[in-house]
């Protein structure tokens, strides 16, 4: 099977803009789980979704959103960007529904906002 | 909110030597501890978990051991070689998600 995908894999913005990064999850997986990733600062939780809805969002303001496809690809948005979004943002899928199961990575699109 | 911390943020240890990562957690209710494996310029990869009814693990050179009382968990990996050099994230679930560590970096001296 084909593992995740992300695209793309690295984006330049300049505060203000927006972004869209899109995640493609291994064939058959129905959760798809966004994580930030800064040095230092290990792993943090955007959202959950799961068969086209979100049901887990971690502690990141309204200017993070996302959304999953019916094929369970998924989008995640970032309105108004800051200097501070910048990181790596990984996806991960998972068979199944809810973190007990093991989350399979993406390899990240590495956004840079100058 | 909820916190795993992790100790320590970097560990070098020599070949053939074993290496242990510790992390505690804060959420009485976490039930499921993963760990995950991340080589430089590579994605994360599960390499263990442990759920709470259990109170070790071992895969191989890889053991995870689990204390719910005194809320912490432990990566025991034994006879390091050069390709355990990477970074180890542990996490916990809370609240239908996984809260993680912020990683420790394995130095393997050859």
């Amino acid at each position: 099977k084909a593992g995740v995908t992300q695209t793309p894999r690295y984006l330049i913005k300049t505060r203000g803009q927006q972004v869209t990064l899109s995640c493609s999850p291994i064939s058959g997986h129905r959760s798809v789980s966004w994580y930030q990733q800064t040095p230092g600062q290990g792993l943090q939780f955007l959202f959950e979704y799961f068969s086209e809805t979100q049901r887990n969002k971690g502690n990141f303001p309204g200017r993070f959103s996302g959304r999953q496809f019916s094929n369970s690809r998924s989008e995640m948005n970032v309105s108004t960007l800051e200097l501070g979004d910048s990181a790596l943002y990984l996806c991960a899928s998972s068979n199944g529904q809810g973190v007990y199961n093991e989350q399979f990575f993406g390899p990240g699109t590495r956004l840079t906002v100058l | 909110g909820e916190n795993v911390e992790q100790h320590p943020s970097t560990l070098s240890v020599q070949e053939g030597d074993s290496a242990v990562i510790k992390c505690t957690y804060s959420d009485s209710a976490s039930n499921y501890f993963p760990w995950y494996k991340q080589e430089l310029g590579k994605r994360p990869q599960l390499i263990i978990d442990i759920r709470s009814n259990v109170g070790e693990k071992k895969d191989q050179r890889i053991a995870v051991t689990l204390n719910k009382t005194a809320k912490h968990f432990s990566l025991h990996i034994t006879e390091t070689q050069p390709e355990d050099s990477a970074v180890y994230f542990c996490a916990a679930d809370s609240n239908y998600q996984l809260i993680w560590g912020a990683g420790t970096k394995l130095i393997i001296k050859p």
